[in-house]
């Protein structure tokens, strides 16, 4: 079975200074992850992916995450954060049913907050 | 090219009234996922369609809670006698035909449906 748990619910930084959004997964098998991020009274807008080539993964609005099998975790960084960075943010796995299909499974989201 | 649209973006409903919402996948998707978010939480899987079939319908309330995803026309996810505690936002998501573990869904903007 797959599962994925965002260590912290809520997260604050200061503008310009570096942010980590931490993400560890269990899966019986290689998996694939993703990063969602979801602004106030917004959809959802994917970040990043990783499919199994490279381990660092690079996504838009500067964001980018390591995949680290070791450890079982895909956390995302920033080197330095914005205000527009401001919003919740979702770890994903991608599960495998038993009919074949792939689903996501959402970890709990962290919320991103910007000090100016 | 349009995006996964849903309709519509807010919906107020009595106790007891019947709510529907409505998602176009995008051109070329052919498989449908409904998710709940409630307010403070994470997404939680309700049930995915392709056209004419429901293949996992295992985050679905046991009652009142229906989706099709007919041959023609949006998918709908259909509540009957609405209670408060189905306040929430629905997301729609679509994927293309054939499916892989990396490949990322595509969200719509949601429905923020409100049971006064």
């Amino acid at each position: 079975a797959q599962s994925v748990t965002q260590l912290d619910s809520h997260v604050s930084v200061s503008e310009g200074t570096p942010v980590l959004l931490r993400c560890n997964y269990s899966s019986s098998y290689s998996p694939s992850l993703f990063w969602y991020v979801q602004h106030p009274n917004k959809g959802l807008q994917l970040l990043l992916k990783y499919t199994s080539a490279a381990t660092l993964v690079k996504g838009i609005n500067g964001f980018e995450a390591e995949f680290k099998k070791s450890e079982t975790s895909f956390h995302l960084t920033k080197p330095s954060a914005h205000m527009s960075d401001a919003a919740e943010y979702f770890c994903v796995v991608s599960g495998l049913r038993t009919s074949g299909t792939y689903k996501y499974i959402f970890g709990t989201g962290t919320r991103l907050k910007v000090l100016a | 090219n349009a995006g996964v649209m849903q309709n519509p973006r807010h919906l107020v409903r009595r106790r007891g009234q019947e709510a529907r919402l409505r998602c176009s996948p995008m051109k070329g998707h052919s498989h449908v996922y409904w998710y709940r978010q409630l307010p403070e939480e994470g997404l939680k899987f309700m049930v995915y369609l392709q056209k004419e079939n429901i293949i996992d319908e295992s985050g679905m309330p046991k009652e009142r809670f229906s989706a099709e995803f007919p041959k023609e026309g949006p998918s709908i996810l259909r509540i009957q006698q609405v209670v408060r505690g189905d306040s929430a936002a629905y997301f729609c998501a679509s994927s293309p035909p054939v499916q892989r573990a990396n490949y990322g869904y595509t969200f719509g903007s949601g429905t923020r449906l409100t049971v006064v």
